[in-house]
């Protein structure tokens, strides 16, 4: 079970690059890593996901080094709007599907 | 984008009650649904995994006589929480995917949420 390992919590300011690092020790082969943002009594809401090295989009870049052992989120340029959890998942599969665990996630705070 | 939605969105019930939360996904076909319950700031814990046409998958500990699930059609799955307790109150939250089934990649979308309240 590819377990993962966030900070529980950080803080930041407006207009901040924020990174978010999570580890993965036992990632397996084909796993692929994806990061979640969850508000207050909302669904967790897809960001971004990658297999290997750098994946950008409109709101954040991943970094995953060569070893696949952990993955870094970057958000850049934070906003207050942007305190949420944040939860990085590693899938599991298993015969005919997949299923992911939650770990903690990184709770982010946002200060103006 | 794919599109999971939830009903209702709250629920308030009599201890003894049964509850009946619906999950959808509107734009796509879902031969997989997930089910997760969230405790107040606490992450995430997957309940059970359900496949369109066969018995859900409950993770250990949960009880799959008080949870019942069934994924009947590839757009609908429903989580129905037997003899309810004020301890089953909780945010119930469903997943729909995967889209493509890349090999260890998948996309799943989560519905808005239920919070369910016992009393």
């Amino acid at each position: 079970l590819a377990k993962t390992t966030q900070p529980i919590s950080m803080d930041s300011y407006e207009g901040q690059e924020v990174n978010i690092t999570c580890s993965h020790n036992n990632i397996a082969t084909n796993d692929y890593i994806t990061w979640y943002q969850q508000f207050p009594s909302q669904g967790p809401r897809f960001i971004i996901q990658g297999y290997k090295t750098k994946v950008t989009n409109e709101v954040a870049s991943l970094f995953i080094p060569a070893d696949r052992k952990s993955s870094t989120l970057s958000l850049p340029r934070v906003s207050r709007s942007d305190t949420a959890v944040y939860y990085c998942l590693v899938g599991l599969s298993n015969t005919g599907g997949f299923k992911t665990i939650f770990g903690a996630g990184t709770r982010l705070f946002v200060k103006a | 984008g794919a599109v999971v939605s939830q009903h209702p969105s709250w629920v308030i019930c009599k201890s003894g009650t049964s509850v009946k939360i619906e999950c959808r996904s509107l734009d796509f076909q879902a031969t997989t649904m997930f089910w997760y319950r969230q405790f107040p700031k606490q992450s995430l814990m997957l309940m059970a995994t359900s496949n369109e046409g066969s018995k859900a998958t409950y993770e250990q500990g949960v009880e799959k006589d008080k949870f019942l699930i069934n994924h009947a059609s590839l757009t609908l799955s429903t989580l129905t929480v037997t003899s309810a307790h004020p301890e089953d109150s909780s945010f119930y939250i469903c997943s729909a995917g995967p889209l493509s089934r890349t090999a260890g990649s998948y996309e799943q979308y989560f519905g808005p949420g239920t919070r369910l309240t016992v009393t």
